[in-house]
Formats: structure tokens, C-alpha cells, sequence
């Protein structure tokens, strides 16, 4: 079975605070992909990242980081310098290559920008 | 323009009336899935393709059907639908299980 977590349901930030989205996973698989999707309020889901159980390389993009740790299962997202723009519900997923075509997310979390 | 399309974007229906909301892509994708998204659970798969005529169960596909007889089209059918059926339903589809899904943007339900 595979399971995504991601404990922190709801943060709230002011403008230009940096934030991070925690997200913890569980595989039994050593291969597998994990994804990054972002929700804003007009509900379409956009996705962000995506990153391979073997490749731990940190990646950043703009504002965007990511930070992947397999020794903790682990695969954070940090946004720097957060803008208004950027509160939305944020997911985590998983899809390992022995769990067919399943993607199995995390239950989102709500990041609040406020100016 | 690649992308994911699905219709209805709003749907209120009666309890029992069959109903169909439709899936269609343009990438050219093997993967397809269908998901639903409900308060404090976050999404869950109902049920996913592989490619043409070749289906499966995810997390919760009972009270829902689904075929695929073209690549390109993957709808959900609802036979009976019920009040605990109401929800935001998201198509998706991918090229491989590497790459992420590319979603329509959601068909709001309501069965009452």
C-alpha cells in the first residue's frame, strides 16, 4: 500500500514570509515518482513538479523549491518571498511503479497568503 | 492547445437518473483516470485506464462505471446516482506513469 501525508492542513502567511509544505510518503517500491499540484481557488489543478525515486537532486524554480529526501521519505516544497498569488490548496502525490496507475495524493494543504 | 476536457463543468441532478459526464484528450495519452475530490478526504481515484479497453478499480469505484472504447475518450457513468455521489470529479490523463497527469477542469456534481 501506498499512502501520502502531508500533516499541515492549513498555514497561514503573511506577504514575503517564506513557507514550506511538508509531505512525508510511504512505498514499499524502490521506484517510484512523486508530484507536487497546485490548486488555486478557481479549482483547476496545475501541476508543479514532478521528481523520481532515484534522483534526490533538489530542484528550484523561481520561488519554488523542492527538496527531496528518501532517508526520511520526505519530499518538501518551499515557496520564498510568497506573494497573494500563491494561496491555494497544494497536494502531494505519489505513483509507484508496482501500484499500476494508481496516484495517491495527500490530503492538500491550505496555504492563506494575506497582503 | 493539449488539454483535458470535461462536460459538464456543473451538474444537479436527481437521485437515480443515469448520467454520464464525459472525459476527452488530445495528447494522445495511455493513461487515463477519473478522481474525486470531497472535503477532508482530498482526491481519490475511482477508476483508471491503461489504453484502449483496458480498465481498473481504484480507491472507490463502486456506484461507477466507466469504458474505454477510444483512446482519446474516458466517461464516467453514474447508473444510479446517489446524495453521497456529490462532488468535484476530475478527469485526468498521462503519457507514462513517469509523467505527471495533465487534469480537465472538474465537473462539480450534486445528486439530490
Amino acid at each position: 500500500a501506498q499512502k501520502v501525508t502531508q500533516a499541515q492542513t492549513e498555514i497561514s502567511v503573511v506577504e514575503k514570509e517564506d513557507v514550506t509544505l511538508d509531505c512525508v510518503y510511504e512505498t514499499r517500491d524502490t521506484t517510484y515518482y512523486l508530484f507536487w499540484y497546485k490548486q488555486p481557488p478557481s479549482g483547476e489543478l496545475v501541476f508543479l513538479i514532478r521528481r523520481n525515486s532515484f534522483d534526490e537532486q533538489n530542484e528550484i524554480s523561481g520561488r519554488y523549491s523542492w527538496n527531496f529526501q528518501k532517508s526520511t521519505s520526505s519530499f518538501n516544497f518551499t515557496i520564498t518571498a510568497s506573494q497573494v498569488v500563491d494561496s491555494a490548496v497544494y497536494f502531494c502525490a505519489l505513483r509507484a511503479n508496482n501500484a499500476g496507475n494508481m496516484l495517491t495524493f495527500g490530503g492538500g494543504t491550505r496555504l492563506m497568503v494575506k497582503p | 492547445e493539449a488539454q483535458v476536457t470535461q462536460n459538464p463543468r456543473y451538474l444537479i441532478t436527481v437521485t437515480g437518473k443515469k448520467l454520464t459526464v464525459t472525459c476527452s484528450q488530445n495528447m494522445n495519452h495511455e493513461y487515463m483516470s477519473w478522481y474525486r475530490q470531497d472535503p477532508g478526504l482530498g482526491l481519490r481515484q475511482i477508476y483508471y485506464s491503461m489504453n484502449v479497453e483496458v480498465t481498473d478499480k481504484g480507491d472507490v469505484p463502486e456506484g461507477y462505471k466507466v469504458s474505454r472504447k477510444e483512446k482519446r475518450n474516458f466517461p464516467l457513468i453514474l447508473e444510479s446516482p446517489s446524495p453521497n455521489q456529490t462532488s468535484l470529479y476530475f478527469c485526468a490523463s498521462s503519457s507514462d506513469r513517469g509523467r505527471g497527469y495533465t487534469f480537465g477542469s472538474g465537473t462539480r456534481l450534486t445528486v439530490v
